[in-house]
């Protein structure tokens, strides 16, 4: 079965501090990447995305992830995270049809 | 262009009772998605509508019902309410194309509490 795994399920930066959350999946197959963002008190939406195409896809906010194919990985990066990026994040994989699996999720919180 | 709605947000049920949660989007997608968000575990699904006629189980169907009314809205039902089905709740939509799912648009959650 598919999987979805976050390594970090919470973490901690100070203002300023580089971002790296890692996200290894568990299929084979073709795949299409997401990252969603759930800030406090409100829904999932998403960040970034991987179909195809050039491996380094950048979101909003100055979120950046790199699919490494040979990795199995979707890792999300930010040069320097701000307060406002505090929030939950969630690495997500569909491998084709109907079903997204979605990580555990990665609380952050950045100090001010 | 509301997006995703839920109603309701908050809920507080007893052990036996019933109920059914809302779902409608308004952006025309054909399929929707039912989630529960529980500590630890991210989202796991519980039933999707490939289209409006269509249902499916997904990962944590026991428990639950679902109906696609139309193409806009998507309810989901407790029958029996247990103290397991203690969650947030979301609803989701999205297109579908070439076989793919494109990314999902959640709707805001419904905190549920069973005692």
């Amino acid at each position: 079965a598919q999987s979805v795994s976050q390594h970090n399920h919470h973490v901690i930066l100070s203002e300023a501090a580089s971002l790296e959350l890692g996200c290894n999946y568990s299929y084979g197959g073709t795949v299409n990447l997401f990252w969603y963002v759930q800030y406090p008190g409100q829904h999932l939406q998403l960040l970034l995305k991987y179909f195809s195409g050039d491996p380094l896809v950048k979101g909003i906010k100055g979120f950046e992830a790199e699919f490494i194919k040979s990795k199995f990985s979707f890792n999300l990066r930010k040069p320097s995270v701000q307060w406002s990026d505090t929030a939950e994040y969630f690495c997500a994989v569909n491998a084709g049809g109907f079903k997204t699996i979605f990580g555990a999720g990665t609380r952050l919180f950045v100090k001010a | 262009n509301a997006g995703v709605t839920q109603t309701p947000k908050f809920q507080v049920l007893k052990t036996g009772q019933s109920m059914t949660l809302q779902c409608a989007q308004d952006m025309n997608h054909n399929s929707m998605y039912w989630y529960r968000q529980d500590p630890g575990m991210g989202l796991r699904l519980i039933y999707y509508s490939a289209s409006e006629g269509t249902t499916d189980k997904g990962e944590v169907p026991n428990g639950y019902n679902v109906s696609r009314l139309n193409k806009r809205e998507f309810s989901l039902r407790l029958e029996s309410a247990a103290p397991s089905q203690t969650s947030v709740y979301f609803c989701a939509s999205s297109e579908i194309g070439g076989g793919i799912s494109y990314e999902q648009y959640f709707g805001p959650g419904t905190r549920l509490t069973v005692t």
